[in-house]
């Protein structure tokens, strides 16, 4: 199994509700990512886990939780957001550190936020 | 701190013309570069790594470390090559992936 499975895959929310988006990977990668992709621009990178703790945050709002609760699962929270987090949000996993290893990447969650 | 530069938005050729995308990078440790691809309605997926220096579907690029570049080059574009190209960084000692702004190559036939 070669895939990254998220859900939802489309989620509309109101800026006072909390959601979450959910990510999961069976290729034992201990490196897992969260990415957010506006239309026609790049991959952002928003939060790295290594062996399921935390090991990068790209300076995002706290509106935006994230969560590593197993080696297989990567969930992100999401509270009060802003009309303009509506974005495509991308997770991906890999082994860890150097090789050259792939990152796989999920079809990802459309987020639109009314 | 890491960049990724990818000078060109969008590229267009005719079937059978040479392409090349132009990447560059800003990096003072050891990086590893990849070209990921993106076709229409389809996911993020791997196309080539430095470190491997193969050629997948005809593509190839090498690391150019004096000129800190990893160009994608394929001699005789395809249509079906058209989609979003993104060159990628990645840190050796940290799990940090940071992407190029991606140039979008459209092939004619």
């Amino acid at each position: 199994d070669t895939e990254v499975t998220q859900t939802p895959k489309h989620l509309v929310m109101g800026m006072t509700n909390k959601k979450s988006l959910k990510c999961e990977q069976h290729m034992g990668h201990r490196a897992m990512y969260w990415y957010k992709q506006k239309a026609k621009k790049p991959p952002e990178l928003m939060f790295v886990y290594s062996y399921e703790k935390l090991s990068i945050n790209e300076s995002v709002p706290s509106r935006f939780s994230p969560e590593c609760p197993n080696s297989s699962l990567l969930n992100l929270h999401l509270h009060a957001l802003q009309p303009e987090d509506s974005a495509l949000y991308l997770c991906a996993s890999s082994q860890v550190q150097g090789g050259g290893t792939e990152a796989f990447f999920g079809q990802g969650t459309r987020l639109t936020v009314v | 701190a890491q960049r990724v530069t990818q000078p060109e938005k969008l590229l267009s050729v005719f079937k059978g013309a040479p392409v090349e995308l132009k990447c560059n990078y800003s990096y003072s440790g050891s990086p590893e570069l990849f070209w990921y691809v993106q076709y229409s309605r389809q996911r993020l997926q791997l196309l080539l790594r430095h470190i491997s220096r193969e050629s997948i579907k005809g593509f190839t690029a090498d690391l150019n470390k004096g000129e800190t570049s990893f160009h994608l080059k394929k001699p005789f574009a395809q249509e079906e090559d058209s989609a979003m190209y993104y060159c990628a960084l990645r840190s050796y000692n940290t799990d940090k992936l940071i992407f190029g702004t991606g140039t979008r190559l459209q092939v004619f036939p």
